[in-house]
């Protein structure tokens, strides 16, 4: 257990919905990632929040929105829902910015299936 | 861009055996990290080692080692004394030292252990 919780763990829903996935950090960690787990693009970096702030983005879609609340945790928000969404998305959490090593923790990832 | 290779999709080894993963990036970037996941058909992406770019010296921890070739820009993973839990996908990731703090990572090697 890596304490890093997502919810759901599961997410079946039809094309052109919106869903929110949460993400809660391990205690102390201020800085969240989201990644996309998908069978064509591999894993890939979504965006990244430290503290509340947005600190770096990847390869995220305009349909897509993320934030980091007051108390760390996180949601990223998938509307206008497409099949290619399909896929596990992961958060991970780390301490901090500018840590010399600064290790990334992964969750247990939510599965998302668009029919 | 940094991009991570990971050129072997598939590998077996029999229980008790060695394997080596192999996996090559490109960066411009004198430090940085490297690292190797492991993720059961469970999903959790674990770590499993990890390599600072400035150490000469290969890290180990247990069965899990790791030839990190800086000039060749390529660090491999091997397992000894294979074990059947070692089934899994094994992702190569490779992380700036500085700046965005976010994981890139490879495609993945499907590894089968056969008893």
């Amino acid at each position: 257990d890596s304490g890093v919780t997502q919810t759901p763990k599961h997410l079946i829903t039809a094309t052109g919905q919106r869903v929110t996935l949460r993400c809660s950090p391990r205690s102390g960690d201020l800085s969240v990632y989201w990644y996309q787990q998908s069978l064509d693009q591999g894993l890939q970096f979504l965006i990244q929040y430290y503290n509340g702030e947005e600190r770096a983005k990847g390869n995220i879609l305009e349909r897509f929105s993320a934030q980091q609340f007051p108390d760390l945790h996180s949601e990223l928000n998938l509307s206008s829902l497409e099949l290619g969404d399909s896929a596990l998305y992961f958060c991970a959490s780390s301490p901090g910015q500018g840590l010399s090593y600064n290790e990334q923790f992964f969750g247990p990832g939510t599965r998302l299936t668009v029919l | 861009a940094q991009t991570v290779t990971q050129s072997q999709p598939e590998m077996s080894v029999q229980e008790a055996e060695t394997v080596t993963l192999s996996c090559t990036y490109d960066t411009s970037e004198s430090d940085y990290y490297l690292f190797w996941y492991k993720q059961p058909p469970s999903r959790q992406m674990i770590l499993v080692i990890r390599q600072e770019a400035y150490k000469q010296q290969n890290a180990t921890e247990n069965r899990f080692s790791v030839n990190f070739q800086k000039a060749a820009k390529s660090f491999s993973l091997k397992i000894s004394d294979s074990q059947l839990g070692d089934a899994a996908m094994y992702f190569c990731a490779y992380r700036e030292q500085t700046g965005a703090n976010n994981l890139f990572f490879g495609t993945g090697t499907r590894l089968t252990v056969i008893p």
